[in-house]
C-alpha cells in the first residue's frame, strides 16, 4: 500500500536561515512524488514534483527537493526562508505504473513551517 | 489561465440535511478530483473522474456521498444526509491526462460544517 510519512507537525527557522522539510513514502512501484503548499483558507499549491531523472528537482518560489531512494525519501529544502514562506506544506506520492486506480495521490499529515523574522 | 473554480466557499448545514458542491475545473483538464480534507490531515481522494467516466471510487461513502460529471466539463458532489464527521474542506482538482506524472491543480475548497 502507499503511503507517506511526515515526521514532523511543525518546523520553525529563522529567516535567512536553511530550511528542511522531511517527507518518507511507501510504494510498490516507481515512486511519482510531490510537494504542495497551502495557505489558510486557500487550496493546494504546487510546488514541484519527481518523475524520473536528476535526484535533486528544482520548483518555484526557490524549492528545492532531493529523491534519494535508498532512503525512501523527499526532503524538501530551501537555502534561505523568508517569512513569506511561512505555510501548511504536504508531501504527497503515487505508483509510477500505469493503471486506474494508481493514479491516486496520498498525502501525507502535513508539515507548518513558520519562519521569524 | 483560470484556475479550478469551487463553490460555495463556505456551507453550514445541520446533521441529516443535504448539501452540493460544484466544481469548473481548468479548461482542457479530463481529470476531475474530489477530495476530503479533515483538519490536521492531508486530503484524502473521494472519487477521480477521468472525461465524464469514474476512475476510482473506491473510498466515497456511497451510502451518502455522489458525483457526476455529466458532459465532461463541470462536477457537483452531493452528500445526503449529512453526519457530523463529514465536517471537512472538500477540494476540486484538476490536471491533464491522470494516469501519468502531471501535476493536480487544487480549487480553493468549500469549507463544510455540520451542526
Amino acid at each position: 500500500a502507499q503511503s507517506v510519512a511526515q515526521p514532523e507537525d511543525q518546523v520553525n527557522v529563522a529567516e535567512g536561515n536553511p530550511l528542511t522539510v522531511k517527507c518518507t513514502y511507501s510504494v510498490s512501484g516507481n515512486p511519482y512524488l510531490f510537494w504542495y503548499v497551502q495557505y489558510p483558507n486557500r487550496g493546494l499549491q504546487f510546488l514541484l514534483k519527481y518523475i524520473t531523472g536528476d535526484n535533486l528537482v528544482k520548483g518555484s518560489y526557490g524549492f528545492e527537493a532531493e529523491f534519494n531512494k535508498s532512503q525512501t525519501s523527499f526532503h524538501l529544502k530551501k537555502p534561505s526562508a523568508l517569512v513569506s514562506d511561512s505555510a501548511l506544506y504536504f508531501c504527497a506520492v503515487r505508483d509510477g505504473r500505469r493503471g486506474s486506480t494508481l493514479g491516486r495521490l496520498y498525502f501525507g499529515r502535513g508539515t507548518q513551517l513558520t519562519v521569524w523574522p | 489561465e483560470a484556475g479550478v473554480a469551487q463553490s460555495p466557499r463556505y456551507k453550514i448545514i445541520e446533521k441529516r440535511q443535504s448539501v452540493a458542491f460544484w466544481c469548473n475545473p481548468i479548461s482542457g483538464h479530463a481529470t476531475l478530483y474530489w477530495y476530503q480534507q479533515i483538519l490536521g490531515q492531508g486530503p484524502k481522494l473521494l472519487i477521480q473522474f477521468q472525461n465524464n467516466g469514474v476512475v476510482d471510487d473506491s473510498q466515497l461513502p456511497k451510502d451518502r456521498f455522489s458525483a457526476e460529471r455529466l458532459k465532461g466539463v463541470d462536477s457537483t458532489l452531493k452528500i445526503q444526509p449529512a453526519k457530523l464527521e463529514d465536517s471537512a474542506v472538500y477540494l476540486c482538482a484538476s490536471s491533464l491526462v491522470g494516469d501519468r506524472g502531471y501535476e493536480q491543480y487544487f480549487g480553493p475548497g468549500t469549507r463544510l460544517t455540520v451542526t
